[in-house]
């Protein structure tokens, strides 16, 4: 699987939108690219998933550039429960789709 | 839709001593099921991947023998931690992925096991 690169901390003011880089520069042309979160002692939750086009759904939106190289997860209008570590995923199809789970970037909202 | 649950949330228990812990998935039918631990402030480790009435496929390092993985039906995938010991100590969590949505995996509230 291709490797990500992301930020270890952000902060965010509440209301604001939270912007999260990601870096896939060795992905390749069947790999997706994968947003999860995770809040504190909780599972992973889904936010959102694309290939080459921008992605938007009720959580988020993700824009990947033209290259694929890299990505931008944003989140229109934070909240204080957007607080989590968030990971960007480069996965592809191999009878499942694995998620390798780097370290991500945590994010706190702030009031 | 598409909700995993986890059973029991926390356990603790003795040294050598055998742990099972359940997944399930309520509203869907999971061909593939995953298993991941995670190590305080650390991330998520794939341990293995379940298809139902198959054996599991473990990632490298992970002791098949140790980690029992049984995904009996299509809602159910155990994990049994056999002869517990304080390393493995841990955040055991779930995934599941459906047919109508192989491209999307669905993540338990994990299981937080403590051998003392």
């Amino acid at each position: 699987d291709a490797k990500t690169t992301q930020p270890t901390s952000m902060d965010c003011a509440e209301g604001r939108a939270a912007n999260l880089p990601c870096n896939h520069s060795t992905i390749s042309g069947n790999e997706y690219v994968y947003w999860y979160r995770q809040i504190h002692s909780q599972g992973p939750q889904y936010i959102i998933h694309g290939l080459k086009n921008n992605e938007t759904n009720e959580m988020a939106s993700l824009i990947i550039t033209e290259d694929r190289k890299s990505s931008t997860l944003i989140l229109p209008h934070a909240t204080l429960r957007d607080t989590a570590v968030y990971y960007c995923i480069v996965s592809f199809w191999a009878g499942s789709y694995q998620l390798t789970f780097g370290k991500g970037t945590k994010l706190s909202v702030i009031p | 839709g598409a909700v995993v649950s986890q059973h029991p949330s926390r356990v603790i228990c003795k040294s050598g001593t055998s742990v099972k812990i359940e997944c399930r998935s309520l509203d869907f039918q999971a061909t593939t099921m995953f298993w991941y631990r995670q190590f305080p402030k650390q991330s998520l480790m794939l341990m293995a991947t379940s298809n139902e009435g198959s054996k599991a496929t473990y990632e490298q390092g992970v002791e098949k023998d140790k980690f029992l993985i049984n995904h009996a039906s299509l809602t159910l995938s155990t994990l049994t931690v056999t002869s517990a010991h304080p390393e493995d100590s841990s955040f055991y969590i779930c995934s599941a992925s459906h047919l109508q949505s192989e491209d999307e995996q669905f993540f338990g509230p994990g299981t937080r096991l403590t051998v003392l």
